[in-house]
């Protein structure tokens, strides 16, 4: 089945030390996103690619950094995690940037920083 | 940006529908609303969208009101598997989810 998978699904990294999240799709969709969801909250959107063009929101903290290699991959760098980045990240895919577009989302990682 | 408003919980007996609303009343004529639901630990799961017509699937019924501010999302006949958080979105047209705080829903055995 066409899916997002997202690896690991459980991860945890040391205060200040760097960490990459990695998503992948078999959906070959052109839009990836990445969201963070903390505890008992709604998922935020990061950022997103469309093909090669990275958008960031304006609200990311530069701390956060994405890599799209090729279509079917994306990765998520957090270079120095804080205590305060602990959550679970989302990714997300969509075949267009329309708006009728709905965006298909992985099991998601959940990042304890330590 | 077009925000939602939603009741932050509700209720259902098992079987039951399930009505859950949803106010987006800055909604412009060309944004989508998107009905999604997260169960606990796992990633959002698509529900249902429209544009101005209801819409229904095998999952639920979407009604728009002719003013398109608001929008209820429709369980038909609610199992213990729906309890989870529903989120409704309005989507802009750059497909960017802002997703509101969401209604958690739990079904009553």
């Amino acid at each position: 089945d066409a899916m997002v998978i997202q690896n690991p699904r459980y991860q945890v990294t040391q205060f200040g030390k760097p960490v990459t999240l990695s998503c992948s799709q078999t959906l070959n969709h052109n839009v990836m996103y990445w969201y963070q969801q903390k505890s008992s909250q709604a998922p935020k959107l990061l950022f997103h690619y469309y093909d090669k063009d990275f958008n960031n929101e304006a609200d990311t903290p530069d701390n956060f950094q994405s890599r799209r290699p090729n279509t079917s991959f994306c990765f998520l760098d957090i270079r120095s995690p804080g205590l305060g980045d602990a959550a679970m990240y989302l990714c997300a895919t969509s075949p267009r940037l329309a708006g009728d577009g709905e965006q298909y989302f992985g099991p998601g990682t959940r990042l304890t920083v330590t | 940006d077009a925000k939602t408003t939603q009741p932050p919980s509700m209720d259902c007996a098992e079987g039951r529908a399930a009505n859950l609303p949803c106010n987006h009343s800055t909604i412009s004529g060309n944004e989508y609303v998107y009905w999604y639901r997260q169960i606990h630990s796992q990633g959002p799961q698509y529900i249902i969208h429209g544009l101005k017509n209801n819409e229904t699937n095998e999952m639920a019924s979407l009604i728009i009101t002719e003013d398109r501010k608001s929008s209820t999302l429709i369980l038909p006949h609610a199992t213990l598997r729906d309890t989870a958080v529903y989120y409704c979105i309005v989507l802009l047209l750059r497909n960017q989810f802002y997703f509101g705080t969401g209604t958690s829903l739990t079904v009553i055995p």
